[in-house]
């Protein structure tokens, strides 16, 4: 059983098209995040969120809308794809404050997005 | 803020060899963990080693130990008997106790040489 799945793992698209990431962790953590890893593989966060709360949101466009419809499922859409968007968009998890393994994060397979 | 360096960029080994990639941290948080995270080319992030600030001793973890100054803010990671599936860039992270943001350095990219 996968822990954390994202899906597609592998995403083309054009300029200006809007597309969805969908992520989901079986792991009965509380908290989810999605990371962005650059063409230089620098891993950089973006959101976070706690039992279906956004806490952290990182100076991220408004064209990027994160979704948690329950603590298992966190999607992220993106709108207006731009050539910057391309990247590898990671989900992770963890099982949040007080848990034991509180500040581990596991993370999914990563889906590479490609913007022509 | 946090922050996390790590200064070499690649490095490579021989097969069977040891090798210790470097990082270094700066945090105002007294407490808070550090992390080494392996990206194979499969892309997949796997956690390697984990270390509280609040204990003294160093992790281990079969092959992978860190040695951890926390005076110094430096968290290098060894890797004994390297073996062909260590081929991976390796980041360092950390994050404050009570906040799980995550934050990593740039990566080593680690060759073994047969």
């Amino acid at each position: 059983d996968t822990a954390v799945s994202q899906t597609p793992k592998y995403l083309v698209t054009q300029m200006g098209n809007d597309k969805s990431i969908k992520c989901e962790q079986n792991l009965g953590h509380d908290t989810m995040y999605w990371y962005k890893q650059d063409s230089k593989k620098f891993l950089k966060i973006m959101f976070s969120y706690n039992n279906k709360e956004l806490i952290i949101n990182e100076t991220v466009p408004n064209r990027f809308s994160p979704k948690s419809p329950d603590k298992a499922h966190l999607n992220l859409h993106i709108n207006s794809l731009e050539l910057g968007d391309s990247a590898v968009y990671f989900c992770a998890s963890c099982p949040g404050l007080g848990a034991i393994g509180a500040n581990v994060l596991t993370f999914g397979a990563g889906s590479r997005l490609t913007v022509l | 803020a946090q922050t996390v360096t790590q200064s070499q960029p690649e490095m490579s080994v021989q097969e069977a060899e040891t090798v210790t990639l470097s990082c270094t941290y700066d945090t105002s948080e007294s407490d808070y963990y550090l992390f080494w995270y392996k990206q194979p080319p499969s892309r997949q992030m796997i956690l390697v080693i984990r270390q509280e600030a609040y204990k003294q001793q160093n992790a281990t973890e079969n092959r992978f130990s860190v040695n951890f100054q926390k005076a110094a803010k430096s968290f290098s990671l060894k890797i004994s008997d390297s073996q062909l599936g260590d081929a991976a860039m390796y980041f360092c992270a950390a994050n404050n106790f009570g906040n799980e943001k995550l934050t990593f350095g740039t990566g080593t990219r680690l060759t073994i040489i047969p």
